[in-house]
């Protein structure tokens, strides 16, 4: 299978809802990082983790490189988290550089 | 916020054409990736360096890519013969030396178009 796998592919939420993405991983991971992209293309860090848990404002991550999974729950979402949200890994050869997942798109809508 | 500089933002070649971009990584960054992202939203890692040393670059990189990264000049990235598969989203990274703490800090990329 996919060393990254990341779900959903697609979030459609309303305003004010909150809701999860979730990226399992083949392999034991060092850490994860998780990014929102722009329309333009531009890769936003949102997380970086070698463990445990990290809030920011309305965003919070998890990575548990043990049972090899990583989350990232959005709370009250608004209109400017609608994007494309990507995890991405890095495994123990720092060299090899980061495995992404394939992306959740999500939509939020008014 | 990610201080590190790509250029040009778009780039459009034709096939047969070489196609070059730069990066100017984040100060005090030894080491600097190099990815490309395909319109499915597949990521490639392609190469990567510490200071002006390759650490490790897959197959196609190593055939019909040719990358630097030059002591006090950017790191640039060049298809030696553009095919419209390359068409895609480059995108640089830097990161600290330090075992302990790996992130990458991503450029805005360039996005290439081979006709």
């Amino acid at each position: 299978g996919m060393p990254v796998e990341q779900n959903p592919p697609a979030l459609s939420l309303y305003e004010g809802a909150d809701s999860g993405l979730r990226c399992n991983f083949s392999t034991t991971m060092k850490s994860v990082q998780w990014f929102q992209q722009n329309h333009r293309g531009r890769l936003i860090t949102l997380f970086y983790l070698a463990q445990g848990t990290k809030e920011n404002g309305r965003l919070k991550s998890t990575f548990n490189s043990k049972e090899r999974y990583s989350t990232l729950h959005i709370k009250d979402a608004q209109l400017e988290d609608s994007g494309t949200y990507f995890c991405a890994a890095e495994a123990d050869n720092y060299a090899q550089g980061l495995t992404f997942g394939l992306g959740t798109r999500v939509s939020v809508f008014p | 916020n990610s201080k590190v500089i790509q250029t040009p933002r778009y780039l459009v070649k034709g096939q047969g054409q070489k196609a070059k971009m730069r990066c100017i990584p984040e100060k005090g960054h030894p080491v600097v990736f190099w990815y490309q992202q395909n319109k499915n939203n597949e990521f490639k890692f392609l190469i990567n360096f510490q200071n002006q040393e390759v650490l490790q670059q897959i197959d196609m990189t190593e055939k019909r890519f040719s990358a630097e990264c030059p002591s006090n000049s950017p790191c640039s990235l060049e298809i030696q013969s553009s095919e419209a598969g390359d068409s895609a989203l480059y995108l640089c990274a830097s990161s600290p030396l330090d075992r302990h703490y790996a992130e990458q800090f991503f450029g805005p990329g360039t996005r290439l178009t081979v006709l």
